[in-house]
């Protein structure tokens, strides 16, 4: 049950698009279409933002988008703005159990 | 709207015991699976336990297995987690989270409870 991998930290200027990759094993992220990313602000509980590796919950901004190739899952953001500086987070189901990624510090610059 | 309510964390030394309970409402509790999800100070997340919607199965992340055990009773929409044997390294906030249908996600998260385990 080795957390996920992402990169510590990206930003980017407000109006451009970034990336974040999750990088996992056949055992979790290549192996099942249940991926999923969560946001988090400081203080508060995480928020469901994409699920089933791309579809977005009810109400949340269609800026944020999800793929998945391989054992590498990513979340785009793509016109930043203020709001989203935050943490974010990948999940994987791994047949049983889950595994979250490392995080992701996103910084609007 | 959907709630989810932990309390029951608190102090407590190690080796000692503590019970959190998740008290859910807004939805049909007894439909749906659900997970606790703990968060170290500073650190990421990290699932630690996961129980059917009947409660007739459970799982557990390795860190916690054979000292934690979750349960719930959906004839009172509350979801419990009885911690053991607790270390230093326990200590965090701990979420519940509603499970979507299927294995898909976590769409609805608690505000939390801190646990700290200190002498």
């Amino acid at each position: 049950q080795s957390a996920l991998t992402q990169p510590a930290s990206v930003s980017g200027s407000p109006g451009q698009s970034i990336t974040i990759s999750c990088t996992g094993t056949s055992s979790d992220v290549g192996g099942y279409n249940y991926v999923s990313w969560y946001q988090q602000h400081p203080g508060k509980a995480p928020k469901l933002m994409i699920y089933d590796v791309s579809n977005r919950p009810s109400g949340v901004s269609d800026r944020f988008s999800g793929s998945k190739s391989g054992n590498t899952a990513s979340l785009t953001i793509s016109g930043l703005q203020a709001e989203d500086d935050a943490d974010y987070y990948c999940s994987s189901y791994t047949g049983s159990t889950y595994v979250f990624g490392t995080g992701t510090k996103v910084t609007v610059l | 709207e959907v709630q989810l309510l932990e309390s029951g964390g608190g102090l407590v030394q190690p080796g000692g015991s503590l019970r959190l309970s998740c008290v859910a409402s807004g939805f049909t509790f007894s439909s749906y699976a659900m997970s606790w999800v703990r968060q170290a100070p500073g650190k990421g997340l990290e699932w630690v336990s996961g129980i059917s919607a009947s409660g007739g199965t459970t799982y557990y992340a390795d860190s916690v297995n054979g000292r934690f055990t979750m349960s719930r009773d959906n004839s009172k929409d509350t979801l419990y987690l009885q911690m053991n044997s607790l270390r230093a390294d326990d200590t965090a906030v701990y979420y519940c989270a509603k499970r979507m249908g299927g294995a898909r996600g976590f769409d609805y998260w608690g505000q939390g409870t801190l646990v700290t385990v200190s002498s």
